[in-house]
Parts: structure tokens; C-alpha cells; sequence
């Protein structure tokens, strides 16, 4: 069954500290897609990154960074020089074919990270 | 531009009482529909998604059920609720051509009391 595994429940760094945000997957599916989304306090997810299973570059993105690495199945989220307003919850997610056209999204616990000043 | 409209945005409700959640989006046609529920301190959980008017699956055994009568309005109810049925409901959608993102509503804090 498809799987995504957060492992880190809650991260505290200093504000400049660079943090990594893990994400581990399961699937049976050859191609699938990888999301980051972010839900402030507000909790409204907001979606930070779209990665296909194809596509193992990384990418940049200003202070974000996310490292796609299919030989372990991992999707690693890199925020460097952290700050305040970056604290939030982080969800990583696999999309799964239900039907053409149709997919489910199956998302981790989540990592809480806080930023302190 | 696609929106997504969910309401309320607060809900408090005794035990036993019946729900509904409304959720429509604009700007997109035969979107797919999802509710999620998300517990205090959990991750999110996948309810009922929809692919099209009057189809609805479900994931998860519960109290709940949800109904698609329009092309872009999709409805979470509950016939009486239960003190487990608290917690935050999102509403997302997606195109039905692609393996694109989800977009998600503001959601809705529900408790029962």
C-alpha cells in the first residue's frame, strides 16, 4: 500500500539555523508524484512543491530546497537560514491512480517546525 | 482563476446533532473532490473523494457521508454526531486531466461537545 512516513514529529531551530524536513515513501505505482505543502496556524494548506517520480534533479526554490533521491525512496525538504515565519506544519505527500485522470493523495503526520527568534 | 470555498470556518456541535459542510469551487469544470479530516496533532486523513456527480468513494468506515450534487459542490453530513467526529475537515480539489496538485480550502474546525 502506498505510504508516506514522517518520522520527525517536531523540529526546533534558532532563527539562521538551516533544518531538513524528512519524508519517506511507499508505492507500487512506476509513476507518481511527490508534493510538500505547508499549513500555517491559519491551517490552510498552502502547496509548496510538485516533484514526478521521472525527474530526480533538485531543486531550488530561494531558502527552499527539496532533494529527491528514488534509490530510497526519499523526498527531503531543506529550508536554510530559517526564519520566524517559516514555523508551521510541513506535509509531504504521494499521489496514488485511482482512475484515469483521478488520483488520491496520501499524506504523512506531518513535522511541526518551529522557528525561534 | 480556480477558488475553493469551504464553510463555516467554525463549528461547535452537541453530541448527536446532525452536519453539514459545504464545499464549491470555482473556476474549473469536473474537478476531482476530496474531504480530508485532520485530527488535533495528526496527519491527514483521506474520508471521501469524488469524480464526477453522484459518485462518491469512500476510504474509511464512519459516521459520516458525502454527496457531490453539482459538478462543483461537494457536501460532508452526518446524520448525528459523534465526540470522535471533532476535529478540522478540509475540502481540496484537483484537475481531472493530470497528476497535478491538490488545492485545499481554508477548512473547518468542528467541535463536538
Amino acid at each position: 500500500a502506498q505510504k508516506v512516513t514522517q518520522a520527525q514529529t517536531e523540529i526546533s531551530v534558532v532563527e539562521k539555523e538551516d533544518v531538513t524536513l524528512d519524508c519517506v515513501y511507499e508505492t507500487r505505482d512506476t509513476t507518481y508524484y511527490l508534493f510538500w505543502y505547508k499549513q500555517p496556524p491559519s491551517g490552510e494548506l498552502v502547496f509548496l512543491i510538485r516533484r514526478n517520480s521521472f525527474d530526480e534533479q533538485n531543486e531550488i526554490s530561494g531558502r527552499y530546497s527539496w532533494n529527491f533521491q528514488k534509490s530510497t525512496s526519499s523526498f527531503n525538504f531543506t529550508i536554510t537560514a530559517s526564519q520566524v515565519v517559516d514555523s508551521a506544519v510541513y506535509f509531504c505527500a504521494l499521489s496514488e491512480a485511482v482512475t484515469s485522470g483521478t488520483y488520491k493523495y496520501i499524506f504523512g503526520t506531518g513535522t511541526r517546525l518551529k522557528v525561534l527568534a | 482563476s480556480q477558488t475553493i470555498h469551504q464553510w463555516p470556518a467554525t463549528l461547535v456541535q452537541p453530541v448527536g446533532s446532525p452536519l453539514s459542510l459545504e464545499c464549491t469551487v470555482e473556476g474549473t469544470s469536473n474537478p476531482n473532490l476530496y474531504w480530508y479530516r485532520q485530527a488535533a496533532g495528526r496527519g491527514l486523513q483521506l474520508l471521501f473523494y469524488s469524480v464526477g456527480i453522484g459518485q462518491i468513494s469512500s476510504e474509511v468506515p464512519q459516521n459520516l457521508s458525502a454527496s457531490r450534487p453539482q459538478d462543483r459542490q461537494f457536501i460532508l453530513s452526518s446524520k448525528k454526531l459523534l465526540l470522535s467526529d471533532s476535529g478540522f475537515y478540509l475540502c481540496a480539489w484537483s484537475p481531472r486531466v493530470g497528476n497535478t496538485e491538490a488545492f485545499f480550502g481554508q477548512g473547518t474546525r468542528l467541535t463536538v461537545v
